[in-house]
């Protein structure tokens, strides 16, 4: 079955510590895109990249990096430098061309103590 | 700066109502409006998408209907069930600039027996 997938569904780590997330889809999709989600606040844009070896900053990228080394792959580093890490994390995908609804995986809760 | 914003906030219905959630978005240059389900610690669900030339959308039980010049959407949903508790998001792609989605905060909608 097509569709998006990310790894781990609950994170726990340490303050101080890097932590990656991982999303893969297997969709064809060219476009893939990092949200995060708090209670209250609705989604928030972290990065999105539209081609292979190119991403943008979002609304809140402070604190993140991405990678997209592969069209199916679009990993999300969440670095020391991020204030307040705990939050869901959501990724998903589209095709670029027309008017190409959004598909999302099913989250990765991040609790960092 | 596109604001999506969705009244009211959570609404709590008997069986088999049928039911209108609301959306609106104060710069109507937009090329689609998306409305998505979400449950409860999962990722989110496309329902419909209408393109910016297009009045309404269907889906089984679900209509959606767009007025870009007035900057509001609705969800209607029909012989609502317990299974349509969930919570309800708007989404909006602005044109002229990163072409990013900006969603509203949500409606929790729970359906009951």
């Amino acid at each position: 079955d097509g569709g998006i997938t990310q790894s781990p569904k609950y994170l726990f780590r340490k303050e101080g510590q890097n932590v990656t997330l991982s999303c893969e889809q297997n969709l064809n999709h060219d476009a893939m895109y990092w949200y995060r989600q708090d209670p209250g606040q609705g989604l928030r844009l972290i990065y999105y990249s539209q081609i292979v070896n190119d991403f943008q900053k979002g609304d809140i990228a402070e604190g993140y990096s991405v990678s997209r080394e592969k069209k199916e792959s679009f990993p999300l580093t969440v670095t020391s430098a991020q204030k307040n890490p705990t939050a869901f994390y959501l990724c998903a995908s589209s095709f670029l061309v027309g008017n190409s609804p959004l598909h999302f995986g099913n989250g990765t809760r991040l609790t960092v103590t | 700066k596109q604001e999506v914003t969705q009244i009211p906030a959570a609404l709590s219905v008997p069986e088999g109502e049928n039911l209108v959630l609301n959306c609106s978005f104060t710069d109507s240059a937009i090329y689609n409006l998306q409305w998505f389900r979400q449950d409860p610690g999962k990722g989110l669900t496309s329902l419909l998408l209408i393109q910016s030339s297009q009045r309404e959308q269907t889906s089984g039980r679900l209509n959606a209907s767009l007025d870009k010049s007035s900057g509001r959407s609705t969800l209607y949903i029909a012989a609502s069930q317990p299974g349509d508790s969930a919570t309800y998001l708007c989404a909006v792609l602005t044109q002229g600039g990163s072409e990013k989605l900006v969603f509203g905060k949500g409606t929790k909608l729970t359906v009951n027996p």
